[in-house]
């Protein structure tokens, strides 16, 4: 069946390092979608990517969606304590989303 | 103003017991979904509704039971049958029909099991 896989699934980093998560389909997708979940929130829309090959940036935040429309990334630059949370990717197919398994991450001020 | 409302936020249930979790939206959306999320885990969906009186079950769909008599409300029973309910409920809509949906989440409900 359909998966998205999403790795790694914890990343501790000192503020100021560079953070990056992955995430994988089994499957072509419509598009990419990046949500984030502060710790006791809901998750939050980011973005969306639906092109071959698209990179998008939110300031210190790069969404790239793959060639294949089978992976994609997001990466921060220089973390800031206000990054901590939970990003998860939810990849589409159909009226059908598949969310990863989300990357926690902790900056370590 | 818009958005989604879930009710109620902590719940406690006895075992054996079916609780009812309210989910109500005003975005306009078709589609309404229903997620479990467990202490450091995913959102793994149980079910989802893209129109009035129909919904499909999603992959973790046994020990609950929805409705959808409404567009706007979307609420999930989980019932006796679900033998580990303890966990975080999210709540979800979208629209449905072209490339672009972006899924608004409610602000979850936290059901515990005593």
């Amino acid at each position: 069946g359909q998966q998205v896989m999403q790795i790694p699934q914890y990343q501790h980093v000192q503020e100021g390092e560079d953070f990056t998560t992955y995430c994988n389909s089994s499957t072509t997708l419509s598009n990419i979608q990046w949500y984030k979940q502060r710790p006791g929130g809901h998750p939050v829309f980011l973005i969306q990517l639906v092109k071959s090959g698209e990179v998008k940036k939110q300031k210190r935040l790069t969404f790239q969606f793959g060639e294949a429309k089978k992976n994609s990334s997001l990466h921060i630059t220089a973390t800031q304590t206000t990054d901590v949370g939970t990003y998860f990717c939810a990849g589409r197919t159909g009226n059908q989303f598949y969310f990863g398994t989300g990357t926690s991450l902790t900056v370590i001020p | 103003d818009g958005g989604i409302t879930q009710s109620p936020k902590y719940l406690f249930r006895k075992e054996g017991q079916n609780v009812t979790l309210s989910c109500e939206q005003n975005l306009n959306h078709d589609a309404m979904y229903w997620y479990r999320q467990d202490p450091g885990q995913g959102l793994r969906l149980i079910y989802y509704s893209q129109i009035v009186n129909d919904f499909q079950k999603g992959d973790i769909a046994e020990g609950y039971s929805v409705s959808r008599e409404k567009k706007e409300s979307f609420p999930l029973t989980v019932t006796s049958a679900q033998k580990n309910p303890t966990a975080f409920y999210l709540c979800a809509s979208s629209t449905i029909g072209d490339s672009g949906n972006t899924i608004y989440f409610g602000e979850g409900s936290w059901l515990t099991v005593v």
